[in-house]
């Protein structure tokens, strides 16, 4: 089975600290990827990478950065810290899809973060 | 703009009541639309893939299909642990051939089934 793990479960921090999440995956996929999830928002896109050292902007990167040094390993960097940034992160991993067919994305348990 | 609506937002069913949860969608080009079964406190976990209007697939009380405009996932004779939301995502073709796969996602239905 895939699995994407997410060093944290619940994240407390404050305002304009710098914030780390961490996602590693364990299946060798080369599409990684960063979303946020809101009630009455659903889940929107952050970032993404499909490849090591590479990434493009989802829908909302304004205020994140993110890292991908390794194929297995995507992270995800909070600048500065602000209360509407508040929310669950989750992170998800998915293989090429190119010439193997629509392979779908799968997910970690998610980063509950609050920014006091 | 691709787009993914689901409705209805919530369904309350009794213990063996089966229904049908709608994802409608707006997308240039579908490659894939996938469904999500996501518990409280977790993240999604992958249900199905649908490619073409007209395909079917089934994973024990739950069914999925999909016509040009529209996918339903239909649950028969649903159990308490069925209980969950089950979020709708689609894949459109991608640009300038990088093989990211980005999904659009709707909002989801919180299924509810009581005993």
């Amino acid at each position: 089975d895939v699995k994407v793990t997410q060093s944290s479960r619940y994240l407390v921090k404050r305002t304009g600290e710098k914030v780390f999440l961490e996602c590693v995956q364990d299946m060798d996929h080369e599409n990684m990827f960063w979303y946020r999830q809101d009630p009455g928002l659903g889940l929107r896109l952050i970032y993404f990478s499909y490849d090591v050292k590479m990434k493009e902007k989802g829908d909302i990167p304004e205020g994140y950065s993110v890292s991908r040094e390794k194929k297995e390993r995507f992270s995800l960097i909070l600048e500065s810290a602000s209360t509407n940034q508040t929310s669950m992160y989750l992170c998800a991993s998915s293989s090429y899809y190119g010439t193997k067919g629509n392979q779908p994305q799968h997910f970690g348990d998610g980063t509950r973060l609050s920014i006091l | 703009e691709d787009q993914v609506t689901q409705s209805p937002e919530a369904l309350r069913l009794q213990e063996g009541e089966s229904s049908s949860l709608n994802c409608s969608y707006t997308v240039s080009g579908l490659r894939g639309l996938f469904w999500y079964r996501q518990d409280p406190g977790k993240g999604p976990e992958f249900l199905f893939t649908l490619y073409s209007a007209g395909e079917e697939k089934e994973k024990e009380r739950l069914k999925a299909t999909l016509t040009k405009k529209e996918s339903f996932l239909h649950i028969t004779a649903p159990k308490p642990e069925d209980s969950a939301t089950y979020l709708c995502a689609v894949q459109a073709g991608y640009a300038g051939g990088t093989s990211y796969g980005k999904l659009t996602f709707g909002q989801g239905t919180i299924l509810t089934v009581h005993p």
